[in-house]
């Protein structure tokens, strides 16, 4: 079955740019599903960043939409992300997970997280 | 799209049948998923489509509703049950989580 594992620096200092990778295993990134990123603030709730498709076309959440990029890279069947100027209010817990295609009485959905990467701390601190 | 979670946590005893409930600021159909997430674990998905058991889940967890209003249920409490659950909605590739519910043993 697909798993997926993040890596990535554990600190980033302030202003400085984030960087995580999701290497996908068990199945191909080229399949017909989107991949997300997902984080966790320390004690709080979850905050949907972006996900990508295997042609590169992307969407990402509006509120951070300007210092996220999402890419993907085929032969290491892996998506990575990049948030820039990040701050102490990026600390979190970040998870990828890949976004699950249903069918439901008939229609296609696609919109669920499943699987989930184990989720991987980084701290923006100095 | 806002989903307001109630309650924001809810103590049970083993064998209780509980209901937690997600309200959407618009109407969303049926695109609603329930993840279950344990401390220090990735959240775990466990209905999707409002009411769809994803494969693998025991049968005492339920969901229904659709619109705005939708609920959880888990109709008698198991030890592992007890977690932190959150509802997800899908809106043409925008995603929105609600602020979760913290059920404690009683």
């Amino acid at each position: 079955q697909v798993q997926l594992q993040e890596s990535g620096p554990g600190l980033v200092k302030p202003s400085g740019t984030l960087s995580l990778t999701c290497a996908v295993s068990g199945g191909s990134i080229s399949s017909s599903n989107w991949w997300s990123w997902v984080r966790q603030p320390p004690g709080k709730g979850l905050e949907w960043i972006g996900e990508i498709y295997h042609s590169g076309s992307t969407n990402y959440n509006p509120s951070l939409k300007s210092r996220v990029t999402i890419s993907v890279d085929k032969s290491k069947n892996q998506f990575s992300l990049k948030l820039s100027s990040v701050t102490a209010a990026d600390t979190a817990v970040y998870y990828c997970a890949r976004v699950l295609i249903t069918m439901v009485r008939g229609v296609i959905i696609t919109g669920w997280f499943d699987p989930w990467g184990q989720g991987t701390l980084v701290t923006v601190s100095s | 799209i806002q989903l307001t979670q109630s309650p924001s946590s809810l103590s049970a005893s083993v064998g209780d049948r509980v209901t937690i409930t997600c309200r959407a600021s618009q109407g969303i159909s049926s695109y609603l998923a329930w993840y279950q997430q344990k401390p220090g674990k990735a959240p775990k998905l466990l209905i999707y489509a409002a009411s769809t058991l994803q494969s693998g889940v025991p049968s005492r967890f339920s969901g229904s509703g659709s619109g705005t209003d939708f609920t959880l249920t888990i109709s008698s409490l198991q030890p592992e049950d007890f977690a932190t659950y959150y509802c997800q909605q899908l809106n043409s590739h925008m995603y929105t989580f609600g602020q979760g519910t913290k059920l404690e043993i009683k």
